[in-house]
This record gives structure tokens, sequence and C-alpha cells, in this order.
């Protein structure tokens, strides 16, 4: 089984909604990441977590908002979704060698 | 701030070709740096690795030397193959920093 996981793979949503993105982690690790990437861009960073009580904003964080509702689980929201939030967004954890492991992505459309 | 920059793609070669993808960084003290590869359709993987200066991160017959006095970190494999199609990210993270910061990705074709 994946050690990072992400749910849904894909979902169209339209302009206004809510939504919610998850992740788990089965790796033990307790920094957990959000990431958006877009193309020619890399990876950017949304909302970072070293704990279950540390919550912090990544650089792009307006329009977001996050929970890390255990260790294991650190879900992402869009509390009104806008087309230029359509993008691919992946969950990440970090070891304390500071490497990265990285879900499959969630590839999200807003219509 | 801390940043990557690393050569724009896409890079296209024949199977058998040597690679080099470009990586420089701007970093005060010490990084760690990263190279990560991305698979169609999948996450991020970690690819090699180096944590300080003249260190050789080396995987998979690819290999990269952390270069403190070019603030390099150059990606090369001698023989592609069709397999090793995907996008490469440089990265780097600082001691004491709370964040990884990635280049904007090399995608890599490589033809039969």
């Amino acid at each position: 089984d994946a050690d990072v996981t992400q749910t849904p793979r894909n979902r169209i949503t339209k302009t206004g909604k809510r939504i919610m993105l998850e992740c788990s982690q089965t790796k033990g690790h307790d920094r957990m990441y959000w990431y958006r990437q877009d193309p020619g861009l890399g990876l950017r960073l949304i909302y970072y977590s070293f704990d279950v009580k540390d919550i912090n904003k990544g650089e792009i964080s307006d329009g977001y908002s996050v929970s890390r509702q255990a260790q294991a689980k650190f879900s992402l929201s869009l509390e009104s979704a806008i087309p230029n939030q359509t993008a691919l967004y992946f969950c990440a954890t970090s070891d304390q060698n500071h490497e990265q492991y990285f879900g499959p992505g969630t590839r999200l459309t807003v219509t | 701030g801390d940043s990557v920059t690393q050569m724009e793609g896409p890079v296209t070669l024949s199977e058998e070709a040597f690679l080099t993808i470009n990586c420089t960084y701007t970093a005060t003290g010490y990084p760690s740096l990263f190279w990560y590869v991305q698979y169609p359709g999948e996450g991020l993987q970690l690819l090699l690795k180096a944590t300080k200066a003249d260190d050789k991160g080396s995987n998979k017959g690819f290999e990269a030397t952390y270069r403190k006095e070019t603030t390099s970190f150059h990606l090369e494999k001698g023989s592609v193959q069709v397999s090793d199609s995907a996008v490469y990210f440089c990265a780097l993270k600082n001691t004491g920093g709370f964040k990884t910061i990635f280049g904007a990705g090399t995608r890599l074709f490589v033809k039969a």
C-alpha cells in the first residue's frame, strides 16, 4: 500500500463550491505539507504542519484552509472554489533528513 | 531569499545519449540539495541528494555533485533510457528553514 494517499484523485467542481482534499500517511512523520503544481511554476507551498497543534501558512495560502485531524491526516479545503485554483495538488510528508514523500496528487478542475 | 533555478525544458534526447540538467541555487548557509523525479501521473519521488559541499549523490545511474563554489547541483546520466522520460525537479532545504524550495522542473523526453 502507498505510504501517502490522497483522495479524490480527480475532481471537477463549480465556482463557489466548497471542496475538501484529504491526505493520509502511514510513514509516522510529524511534518506534512500541501503544495499546488502549475505548469512552468514548479511546486508552491500552500500550508505546512509540523505536528497536530502546529499549522502554518505557506507562500500561497489565500483561499485555502487546512485541518490536521491526527498525525496521519491533513486535509486541504477550498472554501469557495474559483477557476484559477484549477491545478494539481500534492500532499507530502518529510522525515528528519528533510526528504519529502509525496502522494499521487489530486487533479482539481474548477469550472 | 533562497531560490533554485533550473534549465527550462523540454529536453529531448535519443536513447543512450548523455544527459545534463543544470541547476543553480541561491541560499545562505549550507543547504541540503535534492533532485526529485515525477513520472507521468505520479507524485514526486526523491532521486538523489547531497548534504554538504563536494558530496556526490547517485541513484539509478544519475549523479549530481554539490558545488559550493559555483552554487550548482547539475544532474547527469551517461546513457538515458526511454523509461527516464519524466519531469526532474532540483530542490534545496536550508538548515533551520521550514520548507523545501523547488525549481520549476525540467521535462525530459527520451526517444527510442
